[in-house]
C-alpha cells in the first residue's frame, strides 16, 4: 500500500532552533495537507496544497511558520525561530482533493519537542 | 465558527457488545462526513465517508449514520472486538478540500 512519509518522526531541540519538517506525499495525489495534533486541541490544519500551490495557510502563525512544495514528491513546514508552544505532533496528509468526497491519507507524523 | 463535539471520556465496552459514538457539529451544514482511526502513536486512518443524502453507509463490521436535522453522526462497531480499541474522528468538510476535526472518542474493548 502507498503511504504517505515523514521526517523526522521524533524531534527535540531548543528554544529559537530552526525545525524543518518533511513529507513524501502519495504519488499521484494532487492535495497535501499540513496538521498539527495537541491533546488540548486535537488536529488542526495549518496549511494546504493543491497542485504545489498554497491555497491555505489561515491556521499558521505566519511570522514563524512557512510551508512550501519545492516539488510534487516533498512537503516542507518550517519553524524559525521555535518556541515551546510549538511541541505538538505534526502530520502531513494528501488526497485527490475533490471537496470532502476523497479520504485524506496520513503519514505517521513528526513528534516535535521544543525545550 | 463551525464546531464538532465527540465524547471526550472513553468509552469503555466488553468483547461481542456494539461499540456507539457520536459526533455532533453546530453552525454549520456539511455535505460530506468522515470518519477516521487512530492508534497511538499513528495517524489517522480513512474508514468511511458519508454524503449529507445518505442516511446510513456499511462497511463490514461499521456502520455511520448521518442525521442532517439533529446535526448528528453516530458511528457504531458490531460484534466488537479488542483490536478495534482506538482513538475514532469525525470529520466534516468546508465546502473546500479542507476538513475540521472533532477531538476524538477513544474506544477500549475488554476481553
Amino acid at each position: 500500500d502507498a503511504r504517505v512519509t515523514q521526517t523526522p518522526r521524533h524531534k527535540v531541540t531548543e528554544m529559537g532552533q530552526e525545525v524543518t519538517m518533511r513529507c513524501q506525499p502519495i504519488l499521484g495525489h494532487n492535495t497535501v495537507f499540513w496538521y498539527r495534533q495537541t491533546m488540548m486541541q486535537g488536529l488542526e490544519l495549518l496549511a494546504y496544497f493543491r497542485n504545489r500551490a498554497p491555497l491555505d495557510d489561515s491556521g499558521m502563525p505566519k511570522d514563524r511558520f512557512s510551508a512550501e512544495m519545492p516539488d510534487a514528491t516533498l512537503a516542507t513546514l518550517k519553524i524559525q525561530p521555535s518556541e515551546p508552544r510549538d511541541s505538538a505532533v505534526y502530520f502531513c496528509a494528501s488526497g485527490l482533493g475533490s471537496r470532502g468526497t476523497q479520504p485524506q491519507h496520513f503519514g505517521d507524523g513528526t513528534r516535535l519537542s521544543i525545550l | 465558527s463551525q464546531k464538532i463535539e465527540q465524547n471526550s471520556e472513553a468509552l469503555n465496552i466488553q468483547e461481542g457488545k456494539t461499540a456507539t459514538l457520536t459526533c455532533n457539529y453546530t453552525n454549520y451544514s456539511p455535505a460530506y462526513l468522515q470518519w477516521y482511526r487512530q492508534d497511538p502513536g499513528r495517524g489517522p486512518v480513512f474508514l468511511l465517508l458519508i454524503r449529507e443524502n445518505e442516511k446510513e453507509k456499511r462497511k463490514e463490521r461499521l456502520k455511520v449514520t448521518f442525521d442532517t436535522t439533529l446535526k448528528q453522526s453516530l458511528f457504531h462497531i458490531t460484534a466488537s472486538q479488542p483490536a478495534d480499541s482506538a482513538t475514532y474522528l469525525c470529520a466534516l468538510d468546508l465546502n473546500t478540500d479542507k476538513l475540521i476535526f472533532g477531538t476524538g472518542t477513544r474506544l477500549q474493548v475488554f476481553p
